[in-house]
């Protein structure tokens, strides 16, 4: 079976500082794989989305950045983080097809101060 | 162009009520549209979708939708709420002719009293 895991689950950043988080893919290939984030008592907001390696769209252009240097590996970056970068993080995935279902994982807390 | 619309930003029921929480959608096309609950610190988990076969569609947990063309609409409901069914209830619609990424609710939290 496919799973989903993103880490850190949890961290605190000062502001200024660089980010890194991590999702990996496990029991399929080629997935498309996404970054939500929600901010407090928000909906859900797709950052950025690849359908294959080195392939990355980003739909909000701030001062994040995502990178897939591997089929199913998917990085959220950024070079020096804001307060309102502050949020929820979600990963997620789904195989190639439009009536195929999205699955999410774990999810960071981020909490830049 | 697909949009959802998630009636009700807090929806408030006693434990043992129907719990009805409200989704319309907008698409040019046939539409696939899926549930997700969110309990508290975690990820999104599939509650039920449509993709076009019957209308009613039943879930995990006890919930159901039910897909009215008529009226644009895939509400969900419970028969029976239980304090277990406290979470953040999301709705996301995706065009069978159109782009392969979901347009997601902006959230319903449902509060079950005891």
């Amino acid at each position: 079976s496919q799973t989903i895991h993103q880490w850190p689950a949890t961290l605190v950043q000062p502001v200024g500082s660089p980010l890194s988080l991590e999702c990996t893919v496990e029991g399929t290939s080629n997935p498309n794989l996404y970054w939500y984030r929600q901010a407090a008592g928000r909906g859900l907001q797709l950052l950025f989305y690849s359908v294959g390696i080195g392939q990355i769209s980003s739909e909000v252009p701030q001062n994040l950045s995502a990178s897939r240097p591997q089929d199913r590996q998917f990085i959220l970056s950024s070079k020096k983080l804001l307060l309102s970068d502050s949020g929820f993080y979600l990963c997620a995935w789904s195989v190639s097809g439009v009536g195929n279902t999205i699955y999410f994982g774990e999810g960071s807390w981020l909490t830049v101060v | 162009a697909q949009s959802v619309t998630q009636l009700g930003s807090h929806v408030s029921v006693s434990e043992g009520a129907l719990v009805l929480l409200r989704c319309n959608y907008s698409s040019s096309v046939p539409p696939y549209l899926f549930w997700y609950v969110q309990y508290p610190n975690q990820g999104l988990q599939l509650l039920l979708k449509y993709t076009s076969a019957a209308t009613l569609v039943k879930g995990i947990n006890g919930f159901e939708a039910e897909f009215k063309k008529s009226e644009t609409s895939f509400h969900l409901t419970k028969p029976s709420a239980h304090m277990s069914d406290a979470a953040e209830y999301f709705c996301a619609v995706r065009s069978s002719g159109g782009s392969y990424i979901p347009t997601f609710g902006r959230g319903t939290s449902l509060i079950v009293h005891p």
